[in-house]
């Protein structure tokens, strides 16, 4: 993998749901994965920074998993709420001091 | 509060003229960050800062300068030679002592017609 990819592209759930998404990145040179949550009008919000393999982070109901060997992080969301939609980007920082965003995966909570 | 902010929100120019964006940030970080968001894609790196008097060029800086004489600002100008100025522009900065964590301001979108 030679980008920051996430997926889905956009997510649709009703709130109450579960949900997760997926972002990959390029396990060399790996440094730190950034979560960022971009909610609609707002400047975009630090989520988690996760650095080691295996790291599992939380906040609420949201909750952060990274595997730096097979190069691939997951967020997840328990019991989705509408103020919850946004968008959820993530970012990878590599060890030569490089930041790169995924295009970023749109949630929307229906009522 | 410490935070970040961009002026103005909204610009437009005519196809031809510089602009410049204006950031400032009191949150007495060393590294600051300029990014370009377009509809689907994620957000590029233009141009970022380490250190007062000093910046280096992201992936896509072609058509943008910048300077640094100041550690709270990092005016962006867009120049006539980018030839696809309108965007979101979207600046940032942080701390040298945490992995990069970005803070942003609100943003700016820049359209020129």
């Amino acid at each position: 993998i030679l980008n920051v990819e996430q997926s889905p592209q956009s997510l649709h759930v009703q709130e109450g749901d579960s949900t997760n998404f997926t972002c990959s990145f390029p396990s060399s040179n790996f440094y730190a994965l950034h979560w960022y949550r971009w909610e609609t009008a707002k400047s975009p919000e630090a989520l988690f920074v996760m650095t080691l393999n295996g790291d599992e982070k939380k906040k609420g109901r949201i909750s952060a998993t990274l595997n730096t060997k097979e190069g691939y992080s997951y967020l997840y969301i328990k019991g989705s709420q509408p103020e919850d939609s946004a968008t959820y980007l993530c970012a990878s920082f590599t060890s030569y001091g490089k930041l790169t965003f995924g295009q970023g995966t749109i949630l929307t909570v229906h009522p | 509060d410490g935070g970040i902010t961009q002026s103005p929100k909204y610009l437009f120019r005519k196809e031809g003229q510089n602009v410049t964006l204006s950031c400032e940030q009191n949150l007495n970080h060393d590294a600051m960050y300029w990014y370009r968001q377009d509809p689907g894609q994620g957000l590029r790196l233009i141009y970022y800062s380490q250190i007062v008097n000093d910046f280096q060029k992201g992936d896509i800086a072609e058509g943008y300068s910048v300077s640094r004489e100041k550690k709270e600002s990092f005016p962006l100008t867009v120049t006539s030679a980018q030839k696809n100025p309108t965007a979101f522009y979207l600046c940032a900065s942080s701390d040298e002592g945490q992995p990069y964590e970005q803070y942003f301001g609100p943003g700016t979108r820049l359209t020129v017609t």
